[in-house]
């Protein structure tokens, strides 16, 4: 149980372009999903934290006009990358968590952008 | 200063080894621990989590914690290739996980 799935595992793309990152709990309903950003040799940052129906609450330095979260259902929150730059590569990733246990979170695969 | 702190290690242990990993934290106030494995490419996979002070035990791996001392610690035992990854420690921090840097595991045939 607890499956996060994360889709696409890999997206290249020319600077200037948006790029969507879907998440999706596939067998459990997530109260709160988690956006996370990675960069080489670097722990896991997080962007930004999502409950369903409302809007996402973005960390510091992290421009919410840039990353959009969308998290319209239960089961889906997705992050789109606007007009992409070199710097925005990375690898993203998303948890999602449920019930009482909010603190547990269970990771999609990750999404590896390489903006060109 | 970092809020959650590891060895980057490499850490190298001979197959059939104990392998301890230790991380250490500033927020007093975090109640819950994890361990997550993260292999080279992939995304991190909750291994355990413990929130009281002592020791809890999940197959091979053994989670040990101390928060007086803000220290919780990771046993492998019987180490084997497959386990040689990036071991990645976190605290709940206000419903949000801090991660640790993480420590590098290589275990030696």
């Amino acid at each position: 149980g607890a499956v996060v799935s994360q889709h696409p595992s890999r997206v290249i793309c020319k600077s200037g372009t948006s790029v969507k990152i879907e998440c999706r709990s596939l067998d459990f309903q997530a109260t709160t999903m988690f956006w996370y950003r990675q960069f080489p040799k670097q722990s896991l940052m997080l962007m930004a934290t999502s409950n369903e129906g409302s809007k996402a609450t973005y960390e510091q330095g992290v421009e919410k006009d840039k990353f959009l979260i969308n998290h319209a259902s239960l089961t889906l929150s997705t992050l789109t990358v606007t007009s992409a730059h070199p710097e925005d590569s990375s690898f993203y990733i998303c948890s999602a968590s449920f019930g009482t246990a909010k603190n547990i979170q269970y990771f999609g695969a990750g999404t590896r952008l390489s903006v060109l | 200063q970092k809020e959650v702190e590891q060895n980057s290690g490499p850490l190298s242990v001979p197959e059939g080894a104990i392998a301890s990993l230790n991380c250490t934290y500033s927020d007093r106030g975090s109640q819950s621990f994890f361990w997550y494995r993260q292999y080279s490419g992939k995304s991190p996979e909750l291994i355990m989590f413990i929130y009281s002070n002592g020791d809890k035990e999940d197959g091979r791996f053994t989670a040990q914690l101390n928060k007086a001392s803000q220290y919780v610690s990771l046993l492998i035992r019987d180490s084997q290739p497959s386990d040689s990854a990036t071991y990645l420690c976190a605290t709940d921090s206000w419903g949000k996980l801090q991660f640790g840097a993480g420590t590098q595991v290589v275990v030696t045939p």
